[in-house]
């Protein structure tokens, strides 16, 4: 079946470095692939995707490629801040297999101190 | 315009009781899934509805249905419930189950 594997948690950082969450997944298909967002006491929001192999998601300053060959969509940042002090969820949707269910990571908590 | 709708956000249900969770779907959106969150851990898929009938249905026992509703909206039961049931409860919403979900802010539920 399908599965998503992230790095563990929780992972601190100051503001303005480099933040890199690992994600490789398994799947049947050419799944779509997703990075979620959760702030403290909040649902899920949707912060990118990527539809195809080499595409690459974008948005607020986080980017993450599709990497068919490595089964992977790493989610990076230049230069974080507190306000990114969250739970991030890698997931995919695998619509080619007949699938309509996302399948998530168990979630990495990424902490940004001043 | 409103998003996903969640109700209610918390609630305390004793083990053996039955609960009914509610979700209104995102203007235009027609299609709902609900998920499981357990503290600590992703989203599980519970089931998903569109055209008013559950489409798919992940690795649930049957103490878990579901129902939507001509206008699109969704209902989650769970009956008997037990301790392992305390989660966040997340609904989902999309057009015809394709692109990208939003999801509510969810249903604290707590079973003593």
């Amino acid at each position: 079946g399908n599965s998503v594997t992230q790095m563990e948690g929780p992972v601190t950082l100051s503001e303005e470095a480099f933040l890199t969450i690992n994600c490789t997944y398994t799947a049947t298909g050419y799944p779509s692939l997703f990075w979620y967002v959760q702030y403290p006491g909040e649902g899920l929001q949707l912060l990118l995707k990527a539809t195809k192999a080499d595409d690459k998601g974008s948005n607020k300053g986080f980017e993450a490629t599709y990497r068919k060959e490595t089964t992977s969509f790493h989610l990076e940042k230049g230069s974080v801040q507190v306000s990114d002090s969250a739970v991030y969820f890698c997931a995919l949707s695998d619509r080619g297999a007949g699938s309509y269910q996302l399948t998530f990571g168990k979630g990495t908590k990424l902490s940004v101190i001043p | 315009d409103a998003g996903v709708t969640q109700s209610p956000t918390h609630l305390i249900k004793t083990r053996g009781q039955q609960v009914t969770l509610r979700c209104s779907p995102k203007s235009g959106h027609d299609t709902v899934s609900w998920y499981q969150q357990a503290l600590g851990q992703g989203p599980q898929f519970i089931f998903q509805y569109y055209e008013e009938e559950e489409r798919q249905r992940g690795n649930f026992p049957d103490r878990f249905s579901g129902h939507q509703f001509p206008n699109y909206s969704s209902e989650l039961n769970v009956n008997a419930l037990l301790l392992g049931d305390s989660a966040l409860y997340l609904c989902a919403s999309s057009f015809t189950g394709e692109g990208g979900y939003t999801f509510g802010s969810g249903t604290r539920l707590t079973v003593v």
